[in-house]
C-alpha cells in the first residue's frame, strides 16, 4: 500500500507549456518535500513545506501545501528541457521515517 | 564535499550469494537510512538509523540485515540474495525534522 500518491506517473509535454504535478495522501504528515531526480544519481531537494496551506516559490516552481497537510501539488510554468527528471513527494512523519510518493516523470521536448 | 558515498555503484550476483553495501556520510547526521527504489513504486525505505548502535526496521525489511556500528557508516547486508532484490539503492542520511542527502546509489542485479 502506498502511502503517498502522485499524479499523473508520465508526463511528457512541450517546451513552455505549463504542468501541475499532484501528491496525495489520506495521512498527514508534519512536513512534506518535493525532490527531482536525475538518471544515475539521487534524488535532491527542491523544497520543504510545513505549515498547511503554505505556498512557496522557486523560480518557475510553485509549491502549495494543503490546508489538512495531507497533499501538494506542484505547478512549472513555462517548462525548459533541463526541468526533465523524475519528481518525488516525500511526507515527513513526526518520529524521523519518510514515505515517498510513487514519482511524476516528466519529460520536456524541445 | 563528499555528502552521502555509496560503494559500490554496481554489482552483479547470483542467487543465493552475500553482499554488503556501505554507506558514509560527513556530515555528522543522526539518522541514516536506506531505501530501494523500483519501477512505478518510487523509494522504499527497508531500514534506517536514529543513531550510532541503533537500527530499525522500515517498510521493506525482509531479506536485509544491516548495522550502524559507527556513526559515519550504515552497511546493508543481502544474506542470501534473491531476483526479487535486483534494484537501486540508495542510502541518505539527516538529521530530525531535516531534509535528507542521499547518495548516488547503487545498482544491483541478482541472477
Amino acid at each position: 500500500t502506498q502511502l503517498l500518491e502522485q499524479s499523473p506517473q508520465f508526463l511528457s509535454i512541450q517546451e513552455g507549456e505549463n504542468l501541475t504535478v499532484y501528491c496525495n495522501s489520506s495521512s498527514v504528515f508534519s512536513s512534506l518535500q518535493w525532490y527531482r531526480q536525475e538518471p544515475g544519481e539521487g534524488p535532491v531537494l527542491l523544497v520543504t513545506v510545513v505549515t498547511g496551506g503554505e505556498v512557496k516559490k522557486l523560480k518557475r516552481l510553485t509549491f502549495q501545501f494543503g490546508d489538512a497537510r495531507k497533499d501538494s501539488s506542484l505547478h512549472i510554468t513555462a517548462a525548459q528541457t533541463g526541468d526533465t527528471g523524475l519528481y518525488l513527494c516525500a511526507g515527513a512523519a513526526s518520529w524521523g521515517q519518510f514515505y515517498f510518493g510513487t514519482g511524476t516523470s516528466l519529460t520536456v521536448i524541445p | 564535499n563528499a555528502g552521502v558515498t555509496q560503494t559500490p555503484k554496481f554489482r552483479v550476483l547470483k542467487t543465493g550469494q552475500s553482499m554488503t553495501l556501505l554507506c558514509a556520510q560527513d556530515m555528522n547526521h543522526e539518522y541514516m537510512y536506506w531505501y530501494r527504489q523500483d519501477p512505478g513504486m518510487g523509494l522504499r525505505l527497508i531500514h534506517y538509523s536514529v543513531g550510532e548502535g541503533t537500527t530499525a526496521k522500515g517498510e521493506v525489511p525482509d531479506g536485509y540485515n544491516v548495522s550502524r556500528l559507527k556513526k559515519q557508516n550504515f552497511l546493508l547486508g543481502l544474506e542470501s540474495a534473491a531476483p526479487s532484490q535486483t534494484s537501486v539503492y540508495f542510502c541518505a542520511s539527516g538529521v530530525p525534522n531535516q531534509p535528507q542527502h542521499f547518495g548516488d546509489g547503487t545498482r544491483l542485479s541478482i541472477l
